[in-house]
C-alpha cells in the first residue's frame, strides 16, 4: 500500500511557465513533507520542505503548498528553467524514515 | 567538503553471491541511512543506524540483508545468497543527527547492483 501517491509518471511543462507537481498521503499522522530532485545517475537531493503546521513554504522559485485536509501536497516552479528537468520525488516522514512516492519526470520544453 | 560516497558504483553479480555495498557518510553525521530504489520506484527504507547502532532496520526485507557501521562513520551494507530481484540501486544518506524529524538527509550517488 503506497502512502505516498504521485499519480502522474511525467509532465511536460514549457520554459518560463509554471510547473505544478501534485501528491497525496494516506496516512494522517505524517508531520513534515519534503520534496527531492533526482538527476540520472545521481542520488535524490532535499529541495524543500514543509512541517504540516503550515500550508505553504517558498523558497526562490520553489513553494510547497500543503492542505491537511485533503491530504495533498504541490510543488510548484516558477519560471521552469531546461535545469529543472529532473524525477521530482514527493516524500513524507514518518519517525527516522523517509517514505517516498514513485517520483514524477518532469520535461521543461524548450 | 565532500559529500556522500559510495563504492562501487556498479556491481554485477551472479544469483547465490555475496556482495558488500560500502557507505562513506559526510564527516561528523551520526545518522546514516540506506534505501533500496527499484526501476519506477522511489526509494524504500531499509535501515538506520544512529552512531554504530542499527536504531531501526525495519525495512531489511529478509536475514539475507545485513548492515553494519562498527566506528559510527562508514558502513557496509551486505547482501548473502543474492537473488534476481535484489537488482537495484542501493541509496545511502547521511545527516547531523540532531534532529531526526527535520534533519535533511544527504543522499550519495548509488550503487547499482545487478544480479544475474
Amino acid at each position: 500500500d503506497q502512502q505516498v501517491k504521485q499519480n502522474s509518471p511525467s509532465l511536460s511543462v514549457q520554459e518560463g511557465r509554471i510547473s505544478i507537481l501534485n501528491c497525496d498521503y494516506t496516512n494522517s499522522m505524517f508531520d513534515y513533507f519534503l520534496w527531492y530532485k533526482k538527476y540520472p545517475a545521481e542520488g535524490p537531493t532535499f529541495l524543500i520542505s514543509i512541517s504540516s503546521i503550515k500550508d505553504k513554504n517558498e523558497d526562490g522559485r520553489f513553494t510547497v503548498f500543503l492542505n491537511k485536509s485533503a491530504k495533498h501536497l504541490s510543488l510548484h516552479i516558477v519560471p521552469s528553467q531546461p535545469g529543472d528537468s529532473a524525477v521530482y520525488f514527493c516524500a513524507a516522514k514518518r519517525d527516522d524514515k523517509i517514505i517516498f512516492g514513485k517520483g514524477t519526470r518532469l520535461h521543461i520544453l524548450p | 567538503g565532500a559529500g556522500v560516497s559510495q563504492t562501487p558504483s556498479n556491481k554485477v553479480t551472479e544469483k547465490g553471491k555475496y556482495v558488500e555495498l560500502r557507505c562513506d557518510p559526510i564527516s561528523g553525521h551520526t545518522a546514516l541511512y540506506w534505501y533500496r530504489q527499484s526501476l519506477g520506484q522511489g526509494p524504500e527504507f531499509l535501515i538506520y543506524f544512529q552512531g554504530t547502532g542499527a536504531a531501526d532496520d525495519s525495512g531489511l526485507p529478509n536475514d539475507r540483508f545485513f548492515a553494519v557501521r562498527p566506528e559510527g562513520s562508514v558502513s557496509t551494507l551486505k547482501i548473502q545468497r543474492t537473488e534476481r530481484g535484489d537488482s537495484a540501486v542501493y541509496l545511502c544518506a547521511s545527516s547531523p543527527g540532531l534532529a531526526t524529524r527535520t534533519d535533511t538527509q544527504y543522499f550519495g550517488p548509488g550503487t547499482r547492483l545487478t544480479v544475474l
